[in-house]
C-alpha cells in the first residue's frame, strides 16, 4: 500500500519546455489535490478534483492543466516552463472535503 | 480574506526539553484545524485533526488545543527528541467550499 506516489522527485527543466508531473493514490480517495511550496510562503493550492471527470481551479492555477480520467491518477501538466514555476509540488489525496489529507513525497522542479 | 499565522517562524531548543507552537487564524466559517509534521525533504503528516467541539487532542507527545471563540490553536510537543526537527503547518479548513488554509510554518530544531 504506496498511498500517494509522486515521479519524478526532481526535474530540471528549460524554459519554454513541456512536462507532466505524475501523481498516482492505492487509497480510493475521491478527492485529489495539487500544491506548491515556496520558501517563506504556505502551501498554495493550485488545482484540484472531487472525483473521475471533475477538475476545478485553486488558488494559483495559471501555467497549468490537470485531468483526472480515473480515481487513481491525477497528472499536472506544465504547458510552457517559466523560472517562477521553479517550486516543490505536492500532490495529496483526502477521503472527503473535510477528510485528513495525505500528502506525497513532492517533486522538486527546477526551471532555468 | 481568511488568514492563518503561525508563531515563532523558527525555535530551537535542547533535547528533552518541552515547547509550544501558536496558530492564529480568522478563517470563517470554520470546520477544522489541523496540524501536518513536514520534515526536511518530504511531504507533511497527518499529527491531529480538530473539530469545533473539540479542546485538546493528542498523539502521543503532541497535544494540541483549540479555543474556536478566540481563533487560537497550539501545539505542545513534550519531552522533544531530535526527531522532532521539522517544520509544523496549521492549516485551517473553511466549511465554504474546498477551502484549506495553509500556516507558513514553524521551523523547529532540536540539538543535542
Amino acid at each position: 500500500n504506496a498511498g500517494v506516489t509522486q515521479t519524478p522527485k526532481f526535474q530540471v527543466l528549460k524554459t519554454g519546455q513541456s512536462m507532466t508531473l505524475q501523481c498516482a493514490q492505492d487509497m480510493n480517495h475521491e478527492y485529489m489535490s495539487w500544491y506548491r511550496q515556496d520558501p517563506g510562503m504556505g502551501l498554495r493550492l493550485i488545482h484540484y478534483s472531487v472525483g473521475a471527470g471533475i477538475t476545478d481551479q485553486g488558488e494559483v492555477p495559471n501555467g497549468y492543466n490537470v485531468s483526472r480520467s480515473t480515481t487513481e491518477d491525477f497528472p499536472l501538466r506544465l504547458l510552457s516552463a517559466a523560472p517562477s514555476q521553479t517550486s516543490v509540488y505536492f500532490c495529496a489525496t483526502t477521503r472527503g472535503s473535510v477528510g485528513e489529507l495525505f500528502f506525497g513525497e513532492g517533486s522538486r522542479l527546477t526551471v532555468l | 480574506k481568511n488568514q492563518v499565522e503561525q508563531s515563532p517562524q523558527s525555535l530551537i531548543i535542547l533535547e528533552g526539553k518541552n515547547c509550544t507552537l501558536q496558530c492564529n487564524y480568522t478563517v470563517s466559517p470554520f470546520s477544522n484545524l489541523r496540524w501536518y509534521k513536514q520534515d526536511t525533504g518530504r511531504g507533511p503528516v497527518s499529527l491531529t485533526i480538530m473539530t469545533f467541539s473539540e479542546n485538546t487532542k493528542s498523539n502521543g507527545r503532541y497535544t494540541a488545543t483549540l479555543d474556536a471563540d478566540t481563533k487560537q490553536s497550539s501545539l505542545h510537543i513534550t519531552a522533544s527528541q531530535l526527531s522532532d526537527s521539522a517544520s509544523y503547518i496549521c492549516v485551517v479548513l473553511s466549511n465554504s467550499g474546498y477551502a484549506l488554509n495553509f500556516g507558513k510554518g514553524t521551523s523547529l530544531l532540536v540539538t543535542p
